[in-house]
């Protein structure tokens, strides 16, 4: 069965606070996204990786980072939380090949106050 | 680089009527295609796609789509809306490096 996992599900903290927010999958995917959506609206890709110790870039600019120590993990970390990166992070992961579907997590919505 | 468009972010329909969902994509090579449902404060859930063979996919919960070539088109349709299928729904196409390129989404309301 596929399972990809993001924890915490709702989080609300402090400006200035470092977090991170974790995803795990357990299909043995290489590659696997983060997406960041605000509410009712489109997906925005923040960061991707092909396999462990790959990371690169989205399409949008995010002050996030990423690490893949691990095939299955794909943290993302704000060193220093403010207000205008409050919104939901989804993260997904893909099997090889192009005709194969992405797997979400259920998100993490994110509040910085 | 390949992309997909769906017209009309919001869709209102009553409870028993057709849905239709319209997704167009541009791609110099044959598409690969999916549609994705993603209800409040969830994740997205594959609905079906298209990769080769027959251009009518048929998915969960009702919801099928038609590939159209020739009209570069890959809507989504369900006979009888219920209540359930209030929705947002993201169509997406592969692109190069097999990164999935989303639309921008199309929130379905039901009326009862």
């Amino acid at each position: 069965e596929a399972d990809i996992y993001q924890t915490p599900r709702y989080l609300v903290i402090g400006t200035g606070k470092k977090i991170t927010l974790e995803c795990s999958q357990t299909m043995g995917h290489d590659k696997m996204y983060w997406y960041q959506q605000d509410p009712g609206m489109e997906l925005h890709l923040i960061h991707y990786s092909y396999g462990v110790n790959s990371t690169e870039k989205g399409d949008l600019s995010s002050e996030s980072t990423v690490s893949r120590i691990r095939t299955e993990h794909f943290p993302l970390t704000l060193e220093s939380a403010r207000p205008s990166h409050t919104s939901q992070y989804l993260c997904a992961s893909r099997g090889q090949g192009p005709n194969t579907e992405a797997f979400f997590g259920q998100g993490t919505r994110l509040t910085v106050v | 680089a390949q992309s997909v468009t769906q017209l009309g972010s919001h869709v209102s329909v009553s409870e028993g009527a057709l849905v239709l969902l319209r997704c167009n994509y541009s791609s110099s090579v044959p598409p690969y295609l999916f549609w994705y449902v993603q209800y409040p404060n969830q994740g997205l859930q594959l609905l079906l796609k298209y990769t080769t063979g027959a251009t009518l996919v048929k998915g969960i919960n009702g919801f099928e789509a038609e590939f159209k070539k020739s009209e570069t088109s890959f809507h989504l349709t369900k006979p009888s809306a219920h209540m359930s299928d209030a929705a947002e729904y993201f169509c997406a196409v592969n692109n190069a490096g097999n990164m999935l390129t989303f639309g921008g989404g199309t929130r379905l309301m039901v009326k009862p």
